[in-house]
């Protein structure tokens, strides 16, 4: 089975912290991808990763960074959260087109 | 930029009859197409994929893909409560294994 661990599910944060949040898979998949998800708005893509320290922008880049320095490991940053960033994060890895998606990390920031 | 129409709803069944949904995307040339189910407070579950016209079932699930037409659905025969869900279609066949999400058609089954 395809596994996608999250390091926190819950995470609340003040405006103006960096904030770190970090994906893990054990599959061996090049493509890795962060969203957010918000009522109404659906899945957002943020970024995307289709192999180790390459990355590409989604839909809604801004605010964001990412970083991976290991094939299975691919993290999003927030430079300088504010709570615009509240939302639930979801990040993905496939080989293919197939997703597969970890259990998420519902973000506060106030 | 690829484009993925979903029924918002809510959609309501009652227990045991057929819930079909549907999607429509924008990109002719797209070969590949995914259903995900979404529980509330959870994460996105891969449950089909289809890539060729006509249908794929999978158990109480039908995908269909209808390429002339730009739609595919997905039909879950004998609803149960327990597929009460937001259920959301993607479109892919971009470079780089990118995926295009619909919002979703959230997806209510009565006893």
């Amino acid at each position: 089975d395809v596994k996608v661990t999250q390091s926190s599910r819950y995470l609340v944060k003040r405006t103006g912290e960096k904030v770190f949040l970090e994906c893990v898979q054990d599959m061996d998949h090049e493509n890795m991808f962060w969203y957010r998800q918000d009522p109404g708005l659906g899945l957002r893509l943020i970024y995307f990763s289709y192999d180790v320290k390459m990355k590409e922008k989604g839909d809604i880049p801004e605010g964001y960074s990412v970083s991976r320095e290991k094939k299975e490991r691919f993290s999003l940053i927030l430079e300088s959260a504010s709570t615009n960033q509240t939302s639930m994060y979801l990040c993905a890895s496939s080989w293919t087109d197939e997703q597969y998606f970890g259990p998420g990390t519902r973000l506060t920031v106030t | 930029q690829k484009e993925v129409e979903q029924n918002s709803g809510p959609l309501s069944v009652p227990e045991g009859a057929i819930a079909s949904l549907n999607c429509t995307y924008s990109d002719r040339g797209s070969q590949s197409f995914f259903w995900y189910r979404q529980y509330s407070g959870k994460s996105p579950e891969l449950i089909m994929f289809i890539y060729s016209n006509g249908d794929k079932e999978d158990g109480r699930f039908t995908a269909q893909l209808n390429k002339a037409s730009q739609y595919v659905s997905l039909l879950i025969r004998d609803s149960q409560p327990s597929d009460s869900a937001t259920y959301l279609c993607a479109e892919g066949g971009s470079t780089l294994g990118r995926l295009y999400f619909g919002r979703g058609t959230q997806l209510t089954v009565w006893p």
